[in-house]
């Protein structure tokens, strides 16, 4: 069972360049996320999907777009990557029609460095 | 409207208590709390829904008091383990606020031998 996996976990780009970070679950949840974490910034919400097909703005969208056109797999784009964009990324799903009282399960993290 | 940490950090010796606090502007409706260790993933420790609940997790436990908007974590008698960065995730009340989390910048807490 390996729960939410992130990929890739390293990725160094330059400025301007396109890349697409992919995270994919095996337990059947219906809510994912994706979030930012830079030090002293805690973690921030990029976007989310509350089922397959829905995406919805989080705390810091700009120069970020979604896709969920299957259940299992969320995947998180930067069309022209900024220096600015130079942070770990999680991604996290839980179960259920609200997060109330569900968990959180997190990815291991994709590290990515923008030159 | 992120929530706010404190303190940001803490540093124990073993078999020490700790207390981080998470206050929101915001009226809440859940609080989530979770423990980051170095380079991995944050893990889940609890969810407090209800104004006034408590929970335990083994000698971690937490309270939450919704009519002031803040929640506390407690650890007591610290362990080697419970070294890393605490987060609260909280889960504001009304419209577009729920089915997402807005989490504190992180209490670092390191509990030496």
């Amino acid at each position: 069972n390996a729960g939410v996996t992130q990929t890739p976990k390293f990725r160094v780009l330059k400025t301007g360049q396109s890349m697409t970070l992919l995270c994919a679950q095996d337990m059947n949840h219906e809510y994912m996320y994706w979030y930012r974490q830079d030090p002293g910034m805690g973690l921030r919400l990029i976007h989310y999907s509350v089922g397959e097909g829905t995406t919805a703005k989080g705390e810091v969208p700009d120069g970020y777009n979604v896709s969920r056109l299957k259940k299992q797999n969320f995947l998180l784009g930067l069309e022209s990557a900024a220096p600015s964009q130079t942070s770990v990324y999680f991604c996290a799903s839980s179960w259920g029609v609200t997060v109330s009282n569900q968990p959180q399960h997190f990815g291991d993290g994709t590290r990515l460095s923008i030159l | 409207q992120q929530p706010v940490q404190s303190p940001q950090a803490v540093i124990l010796r073993e078999g020490e208590d700790a207390v981080i606090n998470c206050s929101s502007s915001k009226a809440l409706y859940s609080v989530h709390w979770y423990r980051q260790k170095h380079g991995e993933a944050p893990i889940f420790l609890m969810i407090l829904l209800k104004g006034g609940e408590q929970k335990g997790h083994d000698k971690i436990s937490a309270s939450f008091n919704e009519k002031k908007q803040q929640s506390s974590l407690y650890l007591t008698a610290s362990q080697l383990s419970y070294s890393g960065t605490y987060f609260c995730g909280t889960e504001m009340r009304g419209g577009t606020s729920y089915g997402k989390l807005t989490f504190g910048q992180g209490t670092i807490l390191t509990v030496h031998p």
